[in-house]
C-alpha cells in the first residue's frame, strides 16, 4: 500500500538530547514537509523540500534540521536548541505541479514528550 | 494578522443539520485551498481541494471559494456523529509547495 510512514509513533527525550523523526514516503511524491502541532493549535511548518538534496526553513525553523538524501525520506532532528519541543509532529507529502501547491497528504504522526 | 482564519467555533449541530465551516486567507495570490479533517489524537485527512472560484460538491461535502472574498467554506450535509472532528482550513500561497493552516475548528454532532 502507498503511504506516508513515520516513526517513532511516541518518542521521549530527555533534556539536552537531540533526536531524530523518521518520515518515508513511497508515493513518488516531490515534495515533503515537517509540521508540529501543539494543543488546540493549527499546524505551523517547520521545513519543507521540493527535490532531494534542497529544502527551505517554514515558520518555526530553529531548533530543528532536516536532510533529503533520498526522495522517499525526510527526517527531522529535534535539536538541544529547540527550548519546548513537546509536540505532535506531521510529515506531509505531495507532487509538484507548477507553481500552485498540490493536495498534501500526512503520515500518522509521532508524539514527541520531553521528560 | 493571522494568514488564514477560521470560525473560531467550537460548533454544534444536530444529527441530519447542515454543519458550515468558514474560512478567510489574507494572501491573494493564493490558488488552491484544502479541507482536512482531524479526528483527536489522528493525523490530518484531506477531504475536500478547490482550485477554481463556485462550488465543489463531494457527497455530503461541499466547498465553495469565492477568491474576491478571500473566503472559502465547507458545508457537512446530512451531518453525522462520526463527522465530530476538528477542520483545518489550508492555503497554498506564492511559496511554491507552502500550505498555511488555520487554527481549526472543532465540530461536533450531537444525536
Amino acid at each position: 500500500d502507498g503511504g506516508i510512514t513515520q516513526s517513532p509513533k511516541y518518542l521521549f527525550r530527555k533534556e539536552g538530547q537531540n533526536v531524530t523523526l523518521s518520515c518515508e514516503q513511497n508515493l513518488n511524491h516531490d515534495a515533503m514537509y515537517w509540521y508540529r502541532q501543539d494543543p488546540g493549535q493549527g499546524l505551523r511548518l517547520i521545513y519543507y523540500s521540493q527535490i532531494v538534496n534542497d529544502f527551505q526553513k517554514g515558520d518555526i525553523a530553529e531548533g530543528y534540521s532536516v536532510s533529503r538524501e533520498k526522495k522517499e525520506s525526510f527526517p527531522l532532528t529535534v535539536t538541544s536548541a529547540q527550548k519546548n519541543p513537546t509536540a505532535f509532529y506531521l510529515c506531509a507529502s505531495s507532487f509538484r505541479t507548477g507553481q500552485a501547491s498540490t493536495e498534501a497528504f500526512f503520515g500518522q504522526g509521532t508524539r514527541l514528550t520531553v521528560v | 494578522q493571522k494568514e488564514v482564519e477560521q470560525n473560531s467555533g467550537p460548533l454544534s449541530v444536530p444529527e441530519g443539520a447542515i454543519a458550515s465551516l468558514n474560512c478567510t486567507y489574507s494572501d491573494r495570490v493564493s490558488q488552491s485551498f484544502f479541507w482536512y479533517r482531524q479526528y483527536s489524537g489522528k493525523s490530518p485527512e484531506l477531504i475536500m481541494s478547490i482550485y477554481s472560484n463556485g462550488d465543489k460538491e463531494d457527497g455530503r461535502f461541499t466547498a465553495q471559494l469565492n477568491k474576491a472574498s478571500q473566503y472559502v467554506s465547507l458545508l457537512i450535509r446530512d451531518s453525522q456523529p462520526s463527522d465530530s472532528a476538528t477542520y483545518l482550513c489550508a492555503a497554498g500561497g506564492t511559496s511554491y509547495g507552502k500550505l498555511t493552516f488555520g487554527q481549526g475548528t472543532i465540530l461536533t454532532v450531537h444525536p
